[in-house]
């Protein structure tokens, strides 16, 4: 079993749509969280961390349930500058280390005029 | 503010041929650095991971190698690059008290 899951999409919605990115990961011991954007052909950039009670920022809330061990993405009001692929990012600490990240494969999202 | 920068942009080679990729960071010392590979529909793979100067770990065990000659140039290279070899290669750094990474803008390899 892979260590995130993701549902690869794609999905595609028109602007002003609201659309949600669910994924889940396998080890309890993960510690951190994270969702970076990837646009086609470029380097994956950090899009927000996710915290326990959930986190928001502008159009975008961000949630975790550690019982499920899920995490989600919200986007409101989606935008044609929302269109990328969606990571969903696991940080699982080592000891002391700082851990290492894990990524799902990402979630492609296209948004319509 | 600390920026990453990776060259190549982009590398078209023969199977067969050596392989260097540069990596340096600028504006932050002793950072964690990542290699990772990203092949064509796949996600990111993990290559190797340095936390100081010559202290290199592989994750994946392959035909590539990696070297750290100073705090902040990661060096990923191949003697004999395989068709296998082709895809997206991001370098990435993680500063000493941050559990986020920030990426390079990659370099795009195609063997041939």
């Amino acid at each position: 079993r892979k260590e995130v899951e993701q549902d690869p999409g794609p999905f595609n919605v028109p602007e002003g749509a609201t659309v949600a990115f669910n994924c889940t990961y396998s080890n309890s011991a993960s510690q951190s969280f994270f969702w970076y954007r990837q646009d086609c052909r470029k380097e994956p950039k950090l899009l927000m961390s996710v915290y326990s009670s959930g986190n928001e920022d502008g159009r975008f809330t961000a949630q975790l349930n550690r019982a499920s061990q899920y995490i989600s993405l919200l986007i409101r009001d989606s935008k044609l500058s929302d269109s990328a692929t969606y990571l969903c990012v696991v940080n699982m600490r080592r000891g002391s280390t700082l851990g290492r990240l894990y990524f799902g494969r990402g979630t492609q999202l296209t948004v319509w005029p | 503010s600390q920026t990453i920068h990776q060259w190549p942009a982009t590398l078209v080679q023969p199977v067969g041929s050596p392989l260097s990729l540069e990596c340096t960071v600028e504006g932050t010392s002793n950072p964690n650095l990542y290699w990772y590979r990203q092949a064509a529909g796949r996600g990111l793979q993990l290559l190797f991971y340095s936390v100081g100067i010559g202290q290199i770990s592989s994750e994946v065990p392959q035909n590539l190698s990696a070297s750290r000659p100073q705090d902040r140039q990661f060096i990923l290279s191949s003697k004999k690059l395989l068709l296998s070899d082709s895809g997206f290669y991001l370098c990435a750094w993680r500063g000493a008290l941050k559990e986020t990474q920030y990426f390079g803008p990659g370099t795009r390899l195609l063997v041939l």
